[in-house]
């Protein structure tokens, strides 16, 4: 069965660091796009970034450009988030899709991100 | 990247249609045959109902249906049952490994 799986998420401090970890199963990374989705409190869905995990190619909404940064282990089967500088306006439930014909086709349960102190 | 233009709430009773549209501009909508639909009970993991405008993943009821002409983009659902309620959300690729979503309709059954 083809799973994602979010994990990572959890209280930090304004300014602070949190990495997000994205465990796929049933199918390779290397070969699909996956993409990062949020959703802040009481607002939309809202594109994070994109990874083409073949060449390690990467692009960023500009609300976390320079802030954030989404890397693919091959090996592990497994995308990162790095979340550096985080703001109030981050804290969201982070869903880690996978990209088919410029659509999102499976997603993951998410993980919640809160940026507070 | 400004969000897609979609009504806050749209509403219908069980065997009526609700149509749902979403407006951009020529740079996602416009520009792409690349408009998806994603149906969505918040917590959960949202479900992809429409890709390329029109068509439907194996699984998704052909009384979802969508449409796109010029700037804008629509999601019909036919035949309503009580669980289609939810929340509805465009999304567009805007270019350049970019892509948008709409502010989202809340789809009441009656």
């Amino acid at each position: 069965e083809v799973q994602l799986l979010e994990s990572g998420g959890g209280l930090v401090q304004p300014g602070g660091s949190l990495r997000l970890s994205c465990a796929a199963s049933g199918f390779i990374l290397k070969g699909n796009a996956m993409t990062w989705v949020r959703q802040a409190p009481g607002r939309g869905l809202e594109w994070v970034s994109f990874i083409y995990p073949d060449s390690g190619h990467t692009s960023y909404a500009d609300s976390v450009k320079g802030r954030f940064t989404l890397s693919s282990d091959n090996c592990r089967n497994t995308l990162y988030l790095q979340m550096n500088n985080l703001r109030a306006e981050d804290t969201a439930l982070y869903y880690c899709t996978k990209n088919t014909y410029f659509s999102f086709d499976i997603w993951g349960q998410g993980t919640v991100v809160t940026v507070s102190s | 990247q400004s969000a897609l233009t979609q009504p806050p709430s749209a509403s219908g009773s069980p065997g009526q249609s609700v149509t749902i549209s979403c407006t951009g501009s020529s740079s996602d909508i416009g520009g792409y045959n690349y408009v998806s639909w994603y149906q969505y009970h918040p917590g959960k993991a949202p479900k992809l109902m429409i890709y390329e405008v029109n068509k439907r993943p194996s699984g998704v009821p052909d009384r979802f249906s969508g449409f796109k002409s010029g700037n804008a983009a629509s999601l019909t659902v036919s035949g309503l049952q009580a669980e289609d309620e939810a929340d509805y959300y465009c999304s567009s690729y805007a270019g350049s490994d970019n892509w948008v979503f709409g502010t989202g309709t809340r789809v009441t059954v009656l």
